[in-house]
């Protein structure tokens, strides 16, 4: 079955303890892309990544950092997590950049205490 | 940024109404308008990707249409059912086809 996965589906962690919320998709994608959902705010981009050791920044970075070692996986880090970064995160991929549809993982709850 | 807009922000109608939500976006460096529905709890799902002026897309009930010039796109559900319970997101693509920018979506409940 085609699917984007994430991992954890929900997170409680403590300020400053780095995390990794890992990404994989199984359709062969080459664009890859990490959003944040906060209430009345929408989707917000984080980084996305076009192809292999292809990454860039996307409308909120601070505080994160991403990997595409390979084709499948994109993890998205953060490296000393704060409350503001408490939010829901949704991975995507799409074939071909955005011309395309984006599928979208089932998104990780991270709550920052 | 793009400011991409929806309207309205939430909407309740009847089962078996007929409704329409609008999305703006900048027209300027366009590429690409996707629609998406979002159930609570899961994953948004694509419903459609236009990218022409005049585009009409249609799935079952649903239709979208797309006016690149003004920069604007309407979303329409037919006889509306309770499982169409949702919130629906538009977002659109620059040429560069990196990032989709979002708008807030319209969440919509269909009363039995």
């Amino acid at each position: 079955e085609a699917q984007v996965t994430q991992n954890p589906r929900y997170l409680i962690t403590v300020t400053g303890k780095k995390l990794t919320v890992t990404c994989s998709q199984n359709m062969n994608h080459e664009y890859m892309s990490w959003y944040r959902q906060d209430p009345g705010l929408g989707l917000r981009q984080i980084y996305y990544s076009m192809n292999v050791e292809v990454t860039d920044k996307g409308d909120v970075p601070e505080g994160y950092k991403v990997s595409r070692k390979e084709k499948r996986n994109f993890p998205l880090i953060l490296e000393s997590p704060s409350p503001n970064q408490t939010s829901l995160y949704f991975c995507a991929s799409s074939p071909d950049r955005l011309f395309a549809e984006a599928f979208f993982g089932q998104g990780t709850r991270l709550t920052v205490v | 940024i793009l400011n991409v807009e929806q309207s309205p922000q939430s909407l309740h109608v009847q089962e078996g109404d007929s409704t329409n939500f609008t999305c703006s976006f900048p027209s300027s460096n366009f590429y690409a308008l996707h629609w998406y529905r979002w159930e609570t709890a899961k994953s948004p799902e694509a419903l459609f990707v236009m990218t022409l002026n005049g585009d009409e897309k249609k799935k079952g009930r649903i239709s979208a249409t797309l006016n690149t010039k003004e920069g604007y796109s309407y979303l329409y559900i037919k006889g509306s059912q309770p499982e169409d319970s949702a919130t629906y997101l538009c977002a659109s693509v620059p040429t560069s086809g990196s990032r989709l920018t979002f708008g807030e979506g319209t969440q919509l409940t269909v009363n039995p």
